[in-house]
């Protein structure tokens, strides 16, 4: 079965410092990834995406990530984090292939804080 | 851009009340789901659907339905509420197309509290 493990639960860096979180997924074939990042009683927004080819993704407020198959990751780096990164972030995996209306399936989630 | 709508935002009901929460989808948005994020935890995947159709279903309680319309909003109605039901519920909706589904984004959820 799919899963996703992100092993710290909660992480505390300090502003202008650098940020990876990680995520490692459980997943036969090549999974669908994603990084949502979740503010405070906030809907989840979408980070960035990997389906396939560069295994370097970047996405939006400047993160960026990058799928190593051999380790089954998908770890979350941004080079210089803002008081405003404070937030929850959830890795995800989504099956691949193409099915309507698959679920994803969530982490349990890193809480990030920013010390000034 | 249009975001997905979810109504209400905020939501107290009593147990054993009912509740029906809404779900407008981005505008071309074919696919609809539904997760239910308890606190503290992580968003767990209540049911989806794909044309009016349910498509998937994951660990929704029995005393839970939902459906889609014809204008592709849809609903999720819950009876017998439980003070353990009270959680944020997301909506989520995706694009057509082969990797569409995958693009699911989110609504800024409904807060409910059963008290």
């Amino acid at each position: 079965a799919q899963s996703v493990t992100q092993p710290d639960i909660h992480i505390t860096v300090s502003e202008g410092a650098s940020l990876e979180l990680r995520c490692n997924y459980s997943y036969g074939a090549t999974p669908y990834l994603f990084w949502y990042v979740q503010s405070p009683g906030q809907g989840l927004q979408l980070l960035l995406k990997y389906f396939s080819g560069d295994t370097l993704v970047q996405g939006i407020k400047g993160f960026e990530a990058e799928f190593k198959r051999s380790q089954s990751s998908f770890n979350l780096r941004k080079p210089s984090v803002h008081w405003s990164d404070a937030a929850e972030y959830f890795c995800a995996v989504g099956p691949s292939g193409y099915s309507s209306a698959s679920k994803i399936i969530f982490g349990s989630g890193t809480r990030l804080s920013i010390r000034p | 851009a249009a975001g997905v709508i979810q109504s209400p935002r905020h939501l107290i009901k009593e147990k054993r009340e009912t509740a029906t929460l809404k779900c407008y989808p981005i505008p071309r948005h074919d696919t609809v789901y539904w997760y239910q994020q308890g606190p503290g935890q992580d968003p767990q995947f209540l049911i989806s659907f794909y044309e009016k159709m349910q498509s998937d279903k994951g660990s929704i309680p029995d005393r839970f339905s939902a459906q889609q319309f014809s204008d592709y909003h849809s609903e999720l109605n819950m009876s017998s509420l439980e003070l353990g039901d009270s959680a944020l519920y997301f909506c989520a909706s995706s694009p057509p197309g082969p990797t569409g589904s995958y693009e699911q984004y989110f609504g800024p959820g409904t807060r409910l509290t059963v008290t």
